[in-house]
């Protein structure tokens, strides 16, 4: 079993709709973060929590430390939402990476 | 805000040869840089820790005498596929530790494909 399991793999939604990817992890950690991939492959850091709540524009990430899981929501999706979406946990100075929930959200 | 930059993005390169991949950290200093590497629709793997000033610290089953990582100063990490082989094709990536936190700052990513 993999340390960090995220869901889903993958996910199709239309333009407006509300999305949530859920990530779990087993290990304790420092901090959870939430990162995006383009096609292109670059990597950027959407959020980085070690508790409670956190909200950037039209994106939301949850965690509940006792729980060990963390949510990513997006409102309102849109086509340039498309990407991959991973969940990567800090038990050290070194990040767990989940395998990641590709969305594709169509107009 | 902070910025990590990896160059080249894409690189092509010969059976046998090496090639030398740079990550800098633009407007900060990174004590810790990481180097991964991703094949197609798979996760991130992380290859080594590479410390400034300081040797890396490499993940099983990554050779060290293949992929050298140098971090010669707070500013720079460098890693270079010796002897590079059609399987070490693969999109490599970098992040960089802010000295004053948690904070993490990833590189563009380079893709490499050795023909």
């Amino acid at each position: 079993k993999n340390e960090v399991e995220q869901s889903p793999q993958n996910l199709t939604a239309q333009e407006g709709e509300f999305i949530t990817i859920n990530c779990s992890y087993s290990v304790g950690i420092s901090a959870l973060h939430w990162l995006q991939q383009h096609p292109g492959g670059g990597i950027v850091s959407l959020f980085m929590l070690s508790s409670g709540k956190k909200k950037h524009g039209r994106l939301i990430a949850t965690i509940n430390i006792q729980e060990k899981h963390s949510s990513l929501h997006i409102t309102a999706s849109h086509p340039r939402d498309s990407a991959v979406y991973i969940c990567a946990v800090s038990p050290s100075d070194k990040l767990i990476f989940g395998t990641g929930t590709r969305l594709q959200v169509f107009p | 805000g902070a910025v990590v930059s990896q160059h080249p993005s894409r690189v092509i390169c010969k059976s046998g040869t090496s090639v030398k991949i740079e990550c800098r950290s633009l407007d900060f200093q990174a004590t810790t840089m990481f180097w991964y590497r991703q094949f197609p629709k798979q996760s991130l793997m992380l290859m080594a820790t590479s410390n400034e000033g300081s040797k890396a610290t490499y993940e099983q089953g990554v050779e060290k005498d293949k992929f050298l990582i140098n971090h010669a100063s707070l500013t720079l990490s460098t890693l270079t596929v010796t002897s590079a082989h059609p399987e070490d094709s693969s999109f490599y990536i970098c992040s960089a530790r802010y000295r004053a936190g948690n904070t993490i700052y990833f590189g563009e990513g380079s893709w490499l494909t050795v023909v």
